[in-house]
């Protein structure tokens, strides 16, 4: 299966940083790891990516594992503004699993 | 800048009717997509379009069939609606191949279908 597997909702305080998990463990060796969310009624925004180096952003950091099997997007200091579903996807195919529900506690 | 436009944003059908979403990129973009996200779900890929003049299958195509008019242009039509189509649909495009994988697919704000 193409799809990846994350945590179905998580919760974080405001000003905290935010650790999003997603396991892609038949991920082959050509395919970039890609984030995107969605903000309620809106279409999906990108948010990082990468392939096997860790990457940073204005929005955002992605640590990638050294076997690639997992990563994990790093919000480093949550705001109301960053509850979504946050999406890990596999680029090759552009396809969506079910995300994960982030709510920010103020 | 406009990126990925889709029209209409709201449509009431009637079961049986017909109609098109239409969809337009202005960035150049070679491969285009069509999803669908039901209440509480993920996108699901209905059809994509890897380059102007070809179209794939993706999870979910029955009941749906594509065109893709020029680079630009990506539309998705619903011959015979049925209740279980009521869905958000949204159009992407991105680089197609390796530089594709190495930069963002850019999404539409979606069309709100509701076929009763």
């Amino acid at each position: 299966d193409a799809k990846t597997t994350q945590p179905n909702s998580m919760e974080s305080n405001e000003e905290e940083p935010v650790h999003l998990p997603c396991n892609h463990s038949t991920i082959s060796g050509t395919d970039y790891i890609h984030w995107y969310r969605q903000l309620p009624s809106q279409g999906p925004e990108y948010v990082i990516h990468g392939l096997t180096s860790n990457v940073n952003n204005r929005m955002a950091s992605l640590a990638i594992a050294e076997d690639r099997k997992s990563s994990t997007l790093i919000l480093h200091r949550a705001t109301l503004r960053d509850a979504a579903v946050y999406y890990c996807i596999r680029r090759e195919k552009l396809t969506f699993g079910t995300g994960t529900r982030l709510t920010i506690i103020p | 800048n406009a990126g990925v436009t889709q029209t209409p944003k709201f449509q009431v059908l009637k079961t049986g009717q017909s109609m098109t979403l239409q969809c337009a990129q202005d960035m150049n973009h070679n491969s285009m997509y069509w999803y669908r996200q039901d209440p509480g779900m993920g996108l699901r890929l209905i059809y994509y379009s890897a380059s102007e003049g070809t179209t794939d299958k993706g999870e979910v195509p029955n009941g749906y069939n594509v065109s893709r008019l020029n680079k630009r242009e990506f539309s998705l039509r619903l011959e015979s609606a049925a209740p279980s189509q009521t869905s958000v649909y949204f159009c992407a495009s991105s680089e197609m191949g390796q530089k594709g994988m190495n930069t963002e697919a850019f999404f539409g704000q979606g069309t709100r279908l509701t076929v009763v």
